[in-house]
């Protein structure tokens, strides 16, 4: 089944402690993005990637780091999470940059931070 | 900078009847992509409908159909015959091929009323 994966999906963690949020996907996609999601903001784009080893900032990518080694795979990576990441993040693969192809979501990672 | 602006937070209709969910946006590009996005309460993202810049043809898809406006950089989503499945927030995106961000609305809550 086609399909995007992240893990977990619910995070509680504390400030300052690392942490990694998977996403996979199984669809051979080049591009590979990541929002947070907050009420009233919608959906903000962090980072996104056009293809291995390229990424590029979205709207607010301050405090995130995103690592593209292979196509399947683009974590998101806090290394020092604050309680202002607590949000709903999603990933999101298309199968190319052109606005034509569907992005494909994830389920959503909630995660808080105390 | 690229905008998208959703000025309804929140809308009702009743079941069987007609739903116009307004989106505007700013951009100074001529080639661009927009969709409407529906999230049910699952947080799931699912694609409703697309519109490419450079066609003159309003999108539709079953009971789903926009009203795309270039000049006037509106790009509105009417929905026929309510279901209480479309009960959902519907975010409005745009995403334009030079740096390939993609930018949400902040979305409208639709309520079905039975």
């Amino acid at each position: 089944e086609a399909q995007v994966t992240q893990n977990p999906r619910y995070l509680i963690t504390v400030t300052g402690k690392k942490l990694t949020v998977t996403c996979s996907q199984n669809m051979n996609h080049e591009y590979m993005s990541w929002y947070r999601q907050d009420p009233g903001l919608g959906l903000r784009q962090i980072y996104y990637s056009m293809n291995v080893e390229v990424t590029d900032k979205g709207d607010v990518p301050e405090g995130y780091k995103v690592s593209r080694k292979e196509k399947r795979n683009f974590p998101l990576i806090l290394e020092s999470p604050s309680p202002n990441q607590t949000s709903l993040y999603f990933c999101a693969s298309s199968l190319s940059t052109s606005g034509l192809y569907e992005q494909y979501f994830g389920p959503g990672t909630r995660l808080t931070v105390t | 900078a690229q905008t998208v602006t959703q000025s309804q937070p929140e809308m009702s209709v009743q079941e069987a009847e007609t739903v116009t969910l307004s989106c505007t946006y700013d951009t100074s590009e001529s080639d661009y992509y927009l969709f409407w996005y529906k999230q049910p309460p699952s947080r799931q993202m699912i694609l409703v409908i697309r519109q490419e810049a450079y066609k003159q043809q309003n999108a539709t898809e079953n009971r789903f159909s926009v009203n795309f406006q270039k000049a006037a950089k509106s790009f509105s989503l009417k929905i026929s015959d309510s279901q209480l499945g479309d009960a959902a927030m519907y975010f409005c995106a745009y995403r334009s091929p030079p740096d390939d961000k993609i930018i949400f609305g902040k979305g409208t809550r639709l309520h079905i009323l039975p």
